[in-house]
């Protein structure tokens, strides 16, 4: 099946710094790739759905400038936290949706996450 | 708009006892419905999906669900319990048109007593 990975898989950071999380789709070309947020004990929240080459949609709510989202190729997405404060703390987790040989083109499939702890 | 509302956020049951996980949706357009399983420290996993095709879905693990238009349920179902099936269980429904972006329901955390 396809696969979905994630870089780190848990970091730490002091306030005000900037954090990098990447997704990798590793068997398949991901044409689209969404990124989720959940906070412990609750349901994932669609944070924004990136096309390769082009702007991410972002959901009503999710501050653009903060969430920088790149989705230069397709097998690689990256998520930026800008100047991370304590309430973004949370875990992001990436999914993946495209095509390639044994892969269904409709079917999402999703990274192990990120949790991100901010000091 | 679409929405999912699972009914309860914590389930209990005993090894070798029947699951139930509830779940009910609401769609402006024909949905697909979907159950995932998320384990600790592990990606989420597709047990099963409806796509318009037969109502009764058999997913991964002996699971199965049964979609039911006219009570817009999607109740996810396993005879028999095993330990490792403790998870925590989401309900998605998508819509067939647009971004077909997910909508996640709230969870259900499913226990196993030995």
């Amino acid at each position: 099946g396809a696969v979905v990975s994630q870089h780190p898989s848990w970091v730490i950071c002091k306030s005000g710094t900037s954090v990098k999380i990447e997704c990798r789709s590793l068997d398949f070309q991901a044409t689209t790739m969404f990124w989720y947020r959940q906070f412990p004990k609750q349901s994932l929240m669609l944070m924004a759905t990136s096309n390769e080459g082009s702007k991410a949609t972002y959901e009503q709510g999710v501050e653009k400038d903060k969430f920088l989202i790149n989705h230069a190729s397709l097998t690689l997405s990256t998520l930026t936290v800008t100047s991370a404060h304590p309430e973004d703390s949370s875990f992001y987790i990436c999914s993946a949706r495209g095509g390639g040989a044994g892969v269904t083109i409709d079917e999402q499939f999703f990274g192990p996450g990120t949790r991100l702890t901010v000091l | 708009a679409q929405s999912v509302t699972q009914l309860d956020s914590h389930v209990s049951v005993s090894e070798g006892t029947p699951v139930l996980l509830r779940c009910n949706y609401s769609s402006s357009y024909s949905p697909s419905l979907f159950w995932y399983v998320q384990h600790p420290n592990k990606g989420l996993q597709l047990l099963l999906k409806y796509t318009s095709a037969a109502t009764l879905v058999k997913g991964i693990n002996g699971f199965e669900a049964e979609f039911k238009k006219s009570e817009t349920s999607f109740h996810l179902t396993k005879p028999s319990a095993h330990m490792s099936d403790a998870a925590e269980y989401f309900c998605v429904v998508r819509p067939d048109t647009g971004r077909r972006a997910l909508t996640f329901g709230s969870g259900t955390r499913l226990q196993v007593q030995p």
